[in-house]
């Protein structure tokens, strides 16, 4: 089935520095998400975006965080500054139509330590 | 705000046994939410495996059901005979409004 890619897999990095997680979404998907699992906790919804924008968010998804998606490649989330809190797996999803029409397809997470 | 609740893991179950992993879920601004199991094999993303959007109704895919309870507010999946390959964690999850609520998941080994 149609798969979305998640670039990289594991990433260490020191509190305060930038971190950019990529997502390669399913070619022809037009909506974007991304989500947030702790450790030992449920995967939680912190974002959606389409046509260029964020549709929704959650009070997860903090100033700190922002997502764009240039020249319809990558969808990233980027962390500037980051901190200890935000050592989580996030995992990126794709739609073709709203996710209320349609199946979100995940990638297999980035696993992100903030040390 | 929107919870659910399901089967603490890890499960294990031996080759060719039933299955149930319990799913409970509370909506909080509609009554009938989309109801939905993903399943993550080992190093993949996350699958859907089957999804119900009308009480009352019962959902099935590679052998897994699952039927959406609007009295219990549950949405329990079973298999009736697991296999080795069926090892991996599900999530039972609901949509609405504009996100996915996911439950913990619950890690199912399958002994051979």
């Amino acid at each position: 089935g149609p798969k979305v890619l998640q670039i990289p897999s594991h990433q260490i990095i020191d509190m305060g520095q930038m971190v950019t997680l990529n997502c390669d979404p399913v070619s022809n998907h037009l909506y974007f998400y991304w989500y947030k699992q702790i450790l030992g906790q449920q995967m939680e919804f912190l974002v959606n975006f389409y046509n260029g924008k964020v549709m929704e968010k959650s009070k997860l998804f903090k100033d700190q965080f922002s997502v764009e998606r240039p020249d319809g490649s990558y969808f990233t989330l980027k962390i500037q500054p980051t901190a200890l809190e935000d050592s989580a797996v996030y995992f990126c999803a794709s739609s073709l139509a709203p996710a209320s029409q349609d199946t979100q397809y995940f990638g297999p997470g980035t696993r992100l330590l903030v040390l | 705000g929107d919870s659910v609740t399901q089967t603490e893991g890890p499960v294990t179950v031996s080759e060719s046994e039933s299955l149930i992993i319990n799913c409970t879920y509370s909506a909080t601004s509609i009554a009938y939410p989309n109801l939905f199991w993903y399943v993550r094999y080992p190093g993949e993303g996350l699958q859907l495996l089957l999804k119900v959007i009308t009480a009352g109704q019962k959902g099935s895919s590679r052998g897994f059901e699952a039927t959406y309870n609007k009295e219990t507010t549950s949405f329990h999946l079973q298999k009736a005979s697991v296999q080795e390959s069926d090892s991996a964690v599900y999530y039972c999850a609901l949509y609405m409004g504009y996100k996915l609520t996911f439950g913990t998941g619950t890690s199912l080994l399958v002994d051979p």
